[in-house]
């Protein structure tokens, strides 16, 4: 079945490591999201891309970056995480950027010690 | 800017309906999805509105006013797996806001 693969489930780093979460897809989709939800709230986009194009949301904070090496594949880098960026990291696709609905990943809970 | 609200949390009786409402108020409006989200579970498309009027999809309906920014999901027949969030979001330049979700809590 075509989907969107996250590894892995749960990822705990160190205060200050650097870590980074991977996101696959067979969907063969041009979009991927990476989105940062907290419990009880909404699922906050970070950034996205259309295919090799990179839209970053204003309020991203600088310590998360992303790459997409290819239409597959799409990495989220954390480069100092802080408490405060323990969260549910999900991945989304759609086709294209016409109001398309998106597929989710199951995400990767991220914990800080 | 972009403002999207749901209520918190909603309680039902199993083989009931109920009527999940959702306001927006967004700078630009290309159309308004719904998601279920079981607990630590990725959320799940339900239902897509980009036309004032009644979506149906089986025991799933959902409702679009684009003059009052208002939509709801209607789940009919309830059961007890249909206990998860229910997103709101809505769509623009390609991106998707969301709201912060109605916790549905189904009880026998």
């Amino acid at each position: 079945d075509a989907m969107v693969i996250q590894n892995p489930r749960y990822q705990v780093t160190q205060f200050g490591k650097p870590v980074t979460l991977s996101c696959s897809q067979t969907l063969n989709h041009n979009v991927m999201y990476w989105y940062q939800q907290k419990s009880s709230q909404a699922p906050k986009l970070l950034f996205h891309y259309y295919d090799k194009d990179f839209n970053n949301e204003a309020d991203t904070p600088d310590n998360f970056q992303s790459r997409r090496p290819n239409t597959s594949f799409c990495f989220l880098d954390i480069r100092s995480p802080g408490l405060g960026d323990a969260a549910m990291y999900l991945c989304a696709t759609s086709l294209d950027r016409s109001n398309q609905p998106q597929h989710f990943g199951d995400g990767t809970r991220l914990s800080i010690l | 800017g972009q403002n999207i609200d749901q209520p918190t949390e909603m309680t039902a009786t199993e083989g009931a309906i109920v009527q999940i409402n959702c306001t927006y108020q967004t700078s630009g409006f290309n159309g308004l999805f719904w998601y279920q989200q079981h607990a630590g579970e990725a959320p799940t498309f339900l239902s897509y509105n980009v036309l004032d009027g009644l979506e149906e999809k089986g025991r799933f309906s959902s409702f679009l006013s684009r003059s009052k920014g208002y939509s709801y999901l209607l789940l009919k027949e309830l059961q007890m797996k249909d206990s998860a969030s229910y997103l709101c979001a809505v769509s623009n330049a390609g991106k998707s806001t969301f709201g912060d979700g109605t916790t549905l809590t189904v009880k026998p």
